[in-house]
């Protein structure tokens, strides 16, 4: 069955560093691939997706994510975190083919940025 | 508002009650879903409607959850006899078409507590 791992379910960073939060998946098949940011009190938002057409997806608010399918991974990246980057964050796949239409999602990643 | 709407944002139920959850998707929308969010968790999938006709309802946990969308708009997630493990979040999401890359937007969510 396909599934997602999220390593680190915290993750701390300053402001105005580097923000690395690591998604990897399970499947033969690169499936799409989708982040999602929640905010306290919030429903999910979109901040980027893979759909094959570029291996580096470039999403809202300065993510970007690089598609490895020799890693089996979809990694999200922002060269500089803000204060409001403050959140949690969700890596999410599904598999291609017809009849499947869930999503299925990681554990989350809560990420902290600190002064 | 042009989003997904749910209601009510929070609910506090005994152990035993029903309940009935609410979702009114973006205007247009064929695919509904539903997730049920426990705490410092993932979403996990629960069932999904392409217009009025449930399609998958391989995630509800029990005979005691039942989701409907009679019109193939708005939709109702039922718990029949609450149980403390049924407290979580129970997200609403719809998408314009099926499967593939479509984005899903989600609601706000509804907080279920079982006391």
């Amino acid at each position: 069955a396909q599934s997602v791992t999220q390593l680190g379910s915290h993750v701390s960073v300053s402001e105005g560093a580097l923000v690395l939060l690591r998604c990897n998946y399970s499947s033969s098949v690169p499936p799409y691939l989708f982040w999602y940011v929640q905010y306290p009190n919030q429903g999910l938002q979109l901040l980027l997706k893979y759909t094959s057409a570029a291996t580096l997806v470039k999403g809202i608010n300065g993510f970007e994510a690089e598609f490895k399918k020799s890693e089996t991974s979809f990694h999200l990246t922002k060269p500089s975190a803000h204060m409001s980057d403050a959140a949690e964050y969700f890596c999410a796949v599904r598999p291609r083919g017809r009849g499947y239409n869930k999503l299925i999602f990681g554990a989350g990643t809560r990420l902290a940025v600190h002064p | 508002g042009a989003g997904v709407s749910q209601s009510p944002r929070y609910k506090v139920a005994k152990r035993g009650q029903d309940v009935a959850l609410r979702c009114d998707p973006i205007s247009g929308h064929v695919s509904l879903f539903w997730y049920q969010q426990a705490l410092g968790q993932g979403p996990e999938f629960l069932t999904y409607f392409q217009n009025e006709a449930q399609l998958d309802k391989s995630g509800l946990p029990s005979d005691r959850f039942f989701a409907e969308r009679p019109e193939g708009s708005v939709s109702t997630l039922k718990i029949q006899r609450t149980q403390q493990e049924d407290s979580a979040v129970y997200l609403c999401a719809s998408s314009w078409g099926q499967g593939g890359s479509y984005e899903q937007y989600f609601g706000p969510g509804t907080r279920l507590t079982v006391t």
